[in-house]
């Protein structure tokens, strides 16, 4: 079964520092990940996909499939960031499986 | 372009009354899925409609129902309510049934069973 784990409800950090949003994932194919975001009374929005290894906003996230992790990293994290957090996972045909969510909250 | 609309926005049933939500994909799309967030959780697939055709489904019981329409707007229904149905609904659209394109999500309803 495919299944997405987020290990931190809740990660604060403060503003410059680094951060690494935690996923780790169950599949036994070659899954398609992603990371969405979703900020505060804003919708769900993609935030970046593997197979595009494309960096947004500063954030990259590399998949792991030893690991089967796609951890979301930032060096210097800002205030804007603040906000919820979702893994997903897809296969192909299938849809979205999505992680339970980190909220990250960045500190002046 | 008109991104993903959803209505209404929030919603009160009664435990045992039926609802229907309503969902207008973005302007190019055949694709139409839905998810049930609840609260605290991240979104669990409900089902996906093509072109007015249901195409894959979660592990959600027969009283959720949807219905695609040529304009590929989309419904969600659901019989029966239960206190556990309370949560968010979203609904996401897609240029494509694979969704390699990536989907929109709209800002959801928000339905309250009491």
């Amino acid at each position: 079964a495919q299944r997405v784990t987020q290990p931190e409800k809740l990660l604060s950090v403060f503003k410059g520092a680094p951060v690494e949003l935690k996923c780790n994932y169950s599949y036994s194919g070659s899954p398609e990940l992603f990371w969405y975001v979703q900020y505060s009374r804003q919708r769900l929005q993609l935030l970046l996909r593997h197979i595009s290894r494309e960096s947004i906003k500063g954030f990259t996230a590399d998949l792991n499939k030893g690991e089967t992790s796609f951890h979301l990293k930032k060096p210097f994290a800002q205030e804007e960031d603040s906000a919820m957090y979702y893994c997903a996972l897809r296969s192909y045909g299938q849809n979205f499986v999505f992680g339970p969510g980190t909220r990250l909250s960045v500190l002046p | 372009e008109t991104g993903v609309t959803q209505s209404p926005t929030h919603l009160i049933k009664t435990r045992g009354q039926q609802v229907t939500l309503r969902c207008s994909s973005q302007s190019g799309h055949n694709t139409v899925s839905w998810y049930q967030q609840a609260l605290g959780q991240g979104p669990q697939f409900i089902f996906q409609y093509y072109r007015e055709e249901e195409n894959g489904r979660g592990n959600f019981p027969p009283r959720f129902s949807g219905l695609q329409f040529p304009n590929y707007s989309s419904e969600l229904n659901v019989n029966a309510l239960e206190l556990d149905d309370s949560a968010l609904y979203l609904c996401a659209s897609s240029p494509s049934r694979q969704g390699w394109h990536g989907y929109t999500f709209g800002s959801g309803t928000r339905l309250t069973v009491v």
